[in-house]
């Protein structure tokens, strides 16, 4: 099945914990972002990826990190957490970045806290 | 930045009734795609319509692009309980730009 996975699905930690997101998807995409979602602001793209080892930063990168070593996974790092931080973060992939077919597909999303 | 805006925020109905959810935009683009999400859950592609495009249809859901207002609009006739979601548009900028922006999204509600 062509899915986008994420893990955890659930994180309560505490602040400066370094943690990683994980996010993985089957379908040999070559472009892959992540999200956050806030109540009254909605998706905010934090990083995105146009291929392996090509990464950019999106409107709100400041407190993340990502690579991309293979195609198929784009980890989000969190070098030290903060409360504003708390947010609900989707990954998406994409077969590409053309006009026709940049349609996203979304991971079930991580709900992280951040104590 | 917020490119693509939905109205109204919040839309009540009946079963069977329809449904319609407007985005507009400020800059021009090359498409516009509008995503389902159910509460807490990822985002569902619906629909991709391309700037030449004025209209597109998918089952009981109809596209339209205004590009001349910078607004697009979302029909769901006919309406379920299933139905029930937020719906967000999504602008990808003409100009090179790589970042599809989302608004806030509409919440719709379908009573049964």
């Amino acid at each position: 099945e062509a899915q986008v996975t994420q893990n955890p699905r659930y994180l309560i930690t505490v602040t400066g914990k370094k943690l990683t997101v994980t996010c993985s998807q089957n379908m040999n995409h070559e472009y892959m972002s992540w999200y956050r979602q806030d109540p009254g602001l909605g998706l905010r793209q934090i990083y995105y990826s146009m291929n392996v080892e090509v990464t950019d930063k999106g409107d709100v990168p400041e407190g993340y990190k990502v690579s991309r070593k293979e195609k198929r996974n784009f980890p989000l790092i969190l070098e030290s957490p903060s409360p504003n931080q708390t947010s609900l973060y989707f990954c998406a992939s994409s077969l590409s970045l053309k006009i026709s077919t940049d349609t996203q597909y979304f991971g079930p999303g991580t709900r992280l806290t951040v104590l | 930045s917020q490119q693509g805006e939905e109205d109204p925020q919040a839309l009540s109905i009946q079963e069977g009734e329809n449904a319609t959810m407007n985005c507009s935009y400020k800059t021009s683009i090359n498409n516009l795609q509008w995503y389902r999400q159910n509460s807490g859950r990822g985002l569902v592609h619906l629909i991709l319509i391309r700037s030449n495009e004025r209209e597109k249809h998918s089952g009981r859901l109809r596209v339209t692009l205004d590009t001349s207002k910078k607004s697009s609009s979302l029909l769901i006739t006919a309406s379920r309980a299933a139905d029930t979601a937020s719906y967000f548009c999504a602008t990808r900028a003409s100009g090179g730009s790589y970042i599809p922006t989302f608004g806030r999204g509409t919440s719709l509600i379908v009573h049964p």
